[in-house]
Formats: C-alpha cells, sequence, structure tokens
C-alpha cells in the first residue's frame, strides 16, 4: 500500500519569504502531481512530473521529484497572499490491477500580510 | 468548455434515504473517480472506473454504488444513506489509469 506524507500540514508565513514543502512516499512511482485547492473550492492542477529529476516552475512555485529519494518538495518563492491555499500532492501507484492516485493530506497555506 | 459537471452543488439528505449524486465530463477521458473529502483526512477514493463499462473499489467504497454506461457520465449511488457519509464528493476524471486528474466542482452532502 502506498503511503503519501507532507508536512508541513500547516503552514503560516509572512509575505516576501521562502519556504518547502515536502511530499514524501513509501513506494516506487515514476508520476506525481501537485494540487491546489481554495476554500469551498475544487482541485486545481499545478504541476505534472513524470521523471526523476523533474523540474517545473510557475511564477512563484517550484515543484521538483527525486523519484530514488522518493520525495517531490514544492517551494515557494517570495510569498504573496494570493498563494495562500491547501496544496495536495498525489503519486500514481500499480495496485490491485490499476493505476490509481493517492493524495497526501493536503498543506494548508496561510500566508500574511 | 465545460470539463467536469456535477448536481446537486449541495444536498441535505435524512439518513436511510437514497440519493445518487451525478457527474458528466465533456472531455472524451477514458478514465472517471470518485472522492470523498473529509476535514483531516484529504481525499480519498471511493470508486473508480477506469474506461465505459468497467468499476472498481477505491479504498473507501462500502455504502457507496457507481455504474459507467458510457464514457460520458459516472454515477454514484448512496443506496442508503448514514451520518457518516456527510462529506464533500468530488467527481475526477483522466485521459488513462495513472494520468493527471480533472476535478469537478464537488457535492457537498450532508445526512441527517
Amino acid at each position: 500500500e502506498l503511503k503519501v506524507e507532507q508536512n508541513p500540514l500547516f503552514l503560516s508565513m509572512q509575505e516576501g519569504k521562502n519556504y518547502t514543502i515536502y511530499c514524501n512516499y513509501s513506494t516506487t512511482s515514476d508520476r506525481l502531481y501537485w494540487y491546489r485547492q481554495d476554500p469551498g473550492k475544487s482541485l486545481e492542477s499545478l504541476f505534472v512530473l513524470l521523471s526523476n529529476g523533474a523540474v517545473k516552475q510557475e511564477g512563484r512555485l517550484m515543484a521538483s521529484l527525486d523519484t530514488k529519494a522518493r520525495l517531490s518538495t514544492l517551494h515557494i518563492t517570495a510569498a504573496v497572499h494570493d498563494l495562500s491555499a491547501t496544496y495536495f500532492c498525489a503519486v500514481a501507484y500499480s495496485g490491485a490491477g490499476s493505476y490509481q492516485l493517492t493524495f497526501g493530506k493536503g498543506t494548508k497555506l496561510s500566508v500574511i500580510p | 468548455i465545460a470539463g467536469i459537471t456535477q448536481a446537486p452543488t449541495s444536498q441535505i439528505l435524512a439518513a436511510g434515504r437514497r440519493m445518487t449524486l451525478r457527474c458528466t465530463q465533456d472531455m472524451r477521458h477514458n478514465a472517471m473517480y470518485w472522492y470523498r473529502q473529509d476535514l483531516g483526512l484529504g481525499l480519498r477514493l471511493i470508486h473508480y472506473s477506469n474506461t465505459a463499462g468497467t468499476t472498481g473499489k477505491g479504498e473507501v467504497p462500502d455504502g457507496y454504488s457507481v455504474s459507467r454506461a458510457n464514457t460520458d457520465d459516472f454515477p454514484l449511488t448512496l443506496a442508503s444513506a448514514v451520518p457518516s457519509q456527510t462529506s464533500v464528493y468530488f467527481c475526477a476524471s483522466s485521459a488513462g489509469e495513472g494520468y493527471e486528474q480533472y476535478f469537478g466542482p464537488g457535492t457537498r452532502l450532508t445526512v441527517t
């Protein structure tokens, strides 16, 4: 069974600061996704990471994947209030004859002015 | 471009009643999924369908059933609702197994 752990689960940071969210997973996988969820809204896809060493950047967010360490990071640069949301990583795994995503519990980010 | 639609947006349901949550996608995706989201537990997979005509059980399937008669629709049925099924339900779809999933707007269900 694949386990996906995110940390921290809650993060309060000041505008302008940098921080990293970590996503560890327990078994081999070559696909990892990051999603964003605003309060009361649905999940929005942010990044798709498909290979070891993959790095994707969009604005102040940068995601990377190390399949050997079973670790993905989501780095926030010079945070702004608009980045306040909950961020989920999701790891693809093959089990019981099907290929599914297992989600972390999410990191709730609050950016304080 | 609608993507994925879900209905109803929210519902209050008496325990013991039957309820079907509707999900329709217009992206011609092969795979569709139902998740429930509960505070502190993240998203948990209820049922999935990798292609029309097939379905499978996820992590928390008990009390729920699904069908996939065609590519576009994937309804979720609660045969006899219980309060523990109070949750936000998300439908999602993807081009194939293990691919990026796109989510619908969600249905907020309260079972009293």
